[in-house]
């Protein structure tokens, strides 16, 4: 089955730097890749999702990058603000609708220093 | 107001007692599943559905059962509970759209003693 490895496990930056988070895959079918943030105590959401024929994805402060060959893709936070320190989850699925059996990657916890 | 809700948000039981967690959304969403959330091991999918009728499992099923015989609901029954099932466990449903994106419950945390 698909195993999906993130890195790294905790990361502090300077409030308005920027963040990256990098996950690899393993399963070379797989063709949607969300990000899900999840504040201290609060459910999963999503923020930003890619598919496999795209190679990046913005929307304001956040983007998402893919490089399929080598399997991995990341997460980049520009102008970091308080309200960006959450655990962040890379997932990966394959399937015709994209999120049929979703693996998770171990999460991130960002943490923002004002 | 559009949403998925899990009951109850908190329950300790003892091992072997079996129990239902029940998951309900009001969106009309063909998919929905369940996941576990542990420290250090981020969220696992139990069971998804794809609509009525139709489930699968998905990676960490054992010692889970569902069941999906209205669109809307989605119960996850633990038949003989054990310690190593002391988890955070989250619902979520999502629809048949592009951007596929699951909406999850608030969580029910579980206790097994």
């Amino acid at each position: 089955g698909e195993n999906v490895e993130q890195h790294p496990s905790t990361l502090s930056v300077q409030e308005g730097d920027s963040a990256v988070i990098k996950c690899t895959y393993s399963d070379s079918a797989s063709n949607y890749f969300p990000w899900y943030k999840q504040e201290l105590g609060k459910r999963p959401q999503l923020i930003i999702d890619i598919r496999s024929n795209v190679g990046e994805k913005k929307d304001q402060r956040i983007a998402v990058t893919l490089n399929k060959t080598a399997k991995h893709f990341s997460l980049h936070i520009t102008e970091t603000q308080p309200e960006d320190s959450a655990v962040y989850f890379c997932a990966a699925s394959n399937g015709d609708f994209g999120n049929e059996k979703l693996t998770f990657g171990t999460g991130t916890r960002l943490t923002i220093i004002p | 107001e559009a949403q998925v809700t899990q009951n109850p948000r908190y329950l300790i039981t003892v091992t072997g007692k079996k129990l239902t967690v029940t998951c309900s959304q009001n969106m009309n969403h063909e998919y929905m599943s369940w996941y576990r959330q542990d420290p250090g091991l981020g969220l696992r999918q139990i069971y998804y559905s794809m609509n009525v009728e139709v489930t699968d499992k998905g990676d960490v099923p054992e010692g889970y059962k569902v069941s999906r015989k209205e669109k809307r609901n989605f119960p996850l029954i633990l038949e003989s509970p054990s310690p190593n099932q002391t988890s955070l466990y989250f619902c979520a449903s999502s629809p048949w759209t592009e951007s596929s994106e699951q909406y999850f419950g608030p969580g029910t945390r579980l206790t097994v003693t």
